[in-house]
């Protein structure tokens, strides 16, 4: 069975210094993982995917993510953060079939 | 690309009334979803399409709801009766060989 936990409800953190959004998930296969970004009144943006080729990737906006298998983690960093990364952040995870399986989301504040 | 388009973006009925939601996936892709985002919730996928063929509905909440897509370029979410419950923003997202999901704007609805 899939499933994504969002360790995080709320995160705040102060303009310029480092952003850390946890995730960590479970599949019994190799899955595929992104990360979506959701501003207020806006859809979702794909930020990132991983899709068993290298482990880190580099997504949009300066925003990064590293695959763990071992810790089964999808955690997604970015070394500054902006005032327009203010936002809701879905981690998700996608075996075979084509659903997708939606974290619950971490709200990102970014004080100034 | 224009990406996914829903229409309309918000809607204000009132209860009982029938509602008929739009979508337009991307050109190309084979796959088709909707969901439903509320405070209490979250993301919920209601249904998805292949090929135009709905392939799991288990998320439609009851009969109330339907969906079609009567061609690849097009699909149809409808409440009738519509109940004050069922207001939240409805997303559609399309899915190419990538992936990836693909989401639109939503559709804001309000139930009064």
């Amino acid at each position: 069975a899939q499933s994504v936990t969002q360790l995080d409800s709320h995160v705040s953190v102060s303009e310029g210094t480092p952003v850390l959004l946890r995730c960590n998930y479970s599949s019994s296969y190799s899955p595929s993982l992104f990360w979506y970004v959701q501003h207020p009144n806006k859809g979702l943006q794909l930020l990132l995917k991983y899709t068993s080729a290298a482990t880190l990737v580099k997504g949009i906006n300066g925003f990064e993510a590293e695959f763990k298998k071992s810790e089964t983690s999808f955690h997604l960093t970015k070394p500054s953060a902006h005032m327009s990364d203010a936002a809701e952040y879905f981690c998700v995870v996608s075996e075979w079939s084509d659903q997708f399986y939606f974290g619950t989301g971490t709200s990102l504040t970014v004080i100034p | 690309d224009a990406g996914v388009i829903q229409s309309p973006r918000h809607e204000v009925t009132e209860m009982g009334q029938e509602v008929t939601l739009r979508c337009k996936p991307i050109s190309g892709h084979n796959s088709l979803f909707w969901y439903r985002q509320t405070m209490m919730r979250g993301l919920e996928l209601l249904i998805y399409f292949n090929n135009n063929v709905p392939i799991d509905d288990s998320g439609m909440p009851e009969d109330r709801f339907s969906a079609k897509m009567p061609n690849a370029s097009f699909s149809t979410l409808k409440i009738q009766p519509s109940e004050p419950r069922d207001s939240a923003v409805y997303f559609c997202a399309s899915r190419g060989v990538g992936g990836t999901q693909y989401f639109g704007p939503g559709t804001r609805l309000t139930v009064l």
